[in-house]
């Protein structure tokens, strides 16, 4: 089984500069998060989805940071414009209805603003 | 969401068992305790989750007593792959509320 597919694995981009990020979930997973992980830190989450609704997004700075899951698959995290402050690894994951309790993570696109 | 506390970091040697205890005092009735591992360069990885009392598998073994307030991860036998940041949760299980990982412990596995 595939696990949590993101592109691109890393991203170096000036600031005021837009940037995007893609994940693809594990096949049948409904639920998909996006989580920021600076650097020393665990990962802290910025928006969470149940098939193609936000249902969670106190987290996400909704100034700049935007996000979408068309058809409630594929799912796509923008940033406009990025700060320096933005350097971190953007994490994908995802779960399924019966093992909620489990997220399955993807590798992360590290992103530097310079 | 409860609160967790676990050491910054521990160092082992192979072949060593290594317990890494993590405190939640605040832990509601309906939470379970869960513990991830994150390699570098990798996102973070389901390890085990309980309730109560003992649970173990094929990576590790999670202690956690009558009162439910501290939990121990338990890792027979490390070697240097175990070398990793290792995050300890509390939350509902299947709850829509989201998993909150604090800093985590960071285990160096030296030859």
């Amino acid at each position: 089984e595939a696990g949590v597919v993101q592109s691109p694995r890393y991203k170096i981009i000036e600031k005021k500069q837009p940037v995007a990020f893609w994940c693809n979930p594990i096949s049948g997973h409904n639920t998909l998060y996006w989580y920021r992980q600076n650097l020393g830190q665990g990962p802290e989450l910025l928006i969470r989805y149940e098939n193609e609704e936000a249902v969670d997004d106190s987290q996400l700075p909704k100034d700049r940071f935007s996000a979408e899951r068309l058809k409630g698959v594929d799912s796509t995290l923008k940033i406009q414009p990025a700060e320096l402050g933005d350097s971190a690894v953007y994490l994908c994951a995802s779960s399924g209805d019966r093992t909620r309790f489990e997220q399955f993570f993807g590798p992360g696109t590290r992103l530097t603003v310079l | 969401l409860a609160k967790t506390t676990q050491p910054i970091s521990m160092d082992s040697y192979e072949g060593q068992e290594v317990n890494i205890t993590c405190s939640h005092n605040n832990i509601a009735t309906n939470d379970y305790i869960t513990w991830y591992q994150q390699f570098p360069s990798q996102g973070p990885r389901f390890i085990i989750q309980g309730y109560k009392t003992k649970v173990t598998n094929e990576v590790a073994s999670l202690f956690i007593p009558a009162d439910r307030k501290s939990s121990t991860l338990s890792l027979p036998r490390v070697s240097l792959s175990d070398t990793a940041v290792y995050y300890c949760l509390v939350g509902e299980r299947g709850s829509a509320r989201q998993l909150t990982f604090g800093s985590g412990t960071q285990l160096t596995v030296l030859p």
